[in-house]
């Protein structure tokens, strides 16, 4: 079975501050990982995803995470917050190979201040 | 392309009424998810289909919800009767895992949702 685990439902940084959303993941199989972003009134969005290649992906607005297996961690990171970046996001985690389904954690909200 | 797009964005219904929701996935994509969104649980997978077939719906909360797919560009989430405890919000979702450099890695494309309020 899998599963995620986000630590902390609410985060709060200052404009230009790092940004650091906690996951941590459950997975009898090599799992793959994403972070989606979910903006007020929409769907989700995907920001990035972990595929068993390079440990420390990049995606969308600046964002990265880094897989580290021995931690069974995928935090999400940003070097400076932008006021746009709040949002909520979600830690997912699905199996490796063939078809599978996405699980999700239970989301971090954060919010950015002046 | 459009994107996944769904239907209606807000319904608000009485309790034991029928409800619909609708979905269009990507052309192209050959699976789909039906998803729900509470405060309280979070993003739950309710279903999803590949190629137009019902691969897991043990999500479904009960026999008062049915999904169903019958072509690769449409699909329905219908809840019968309704109850206060439905209302949620309701996403769809689409993805293609044909020519994908990397088979399974299901990226999900959501639509905006359907808000669900059953008085």
């Amino acid at each position: 079975a899998q599963s995620v685990t986000q630590l902390g439902s609410h985060v709060s940084v200052s404009e230009g501050a790092l940004v650091l959303l906690r996951c941590n993941y459950s997975s009898s199989v090599p799992p793959y990982l994403f972070w989606y972003v979910q903006y007020p009134n929409q769907g989700l969005q995907l920001l990035l995803k972990y595929t068993s290649a390079a440990t420390l992906v990049k995606g969308i607005n600046g964002f990265e995470a880094e897989f580290k297996k021995s931690e069974t961690s995928f935090h999400l990171t940003k070097p400076s917050a932008h006021m746009s970046d709040a949002a909520e996001y979600f830690c997912a985690v699905s199996r490796s190979g063939g078809y599978n389904k996405l699980i999700f954690g239970a989301g971090t909200r954060l919010a950015v201040h002046p | 392309d459009a994107g996944v797009i769904q239907s209606p964005r807000h319904e608000v219904t009485e309790m034991g009424q029928e409800v619909t929701l609708r979905c269009k996935p990507i052309s192209g994509h050959n699976s789909l998810f039906w998803y729900r969104q509470t405060m309280m649980r979070g993003l739950e997978l309710l279903i999803y289909f590949n190629n137009n077939v019902p691969i897991d719906d043990s999500g479904m909360p009960e026999d008062r919800f049915s999904a169903k797919m019958p072509n690769a560009s449409f699909s329905t989430l219908k809840i019968q009767p309704s109850e206060p405890r439905d209302s949620a919000v309701y996403f769809c979702a689409s993805s293609s895992d044909l020519g994908d450099r990397v088979p399974g890695a299901n990226v999900l494309t959501f639509g905006a949702g359907s808000r669900l309020t059953v008085l």
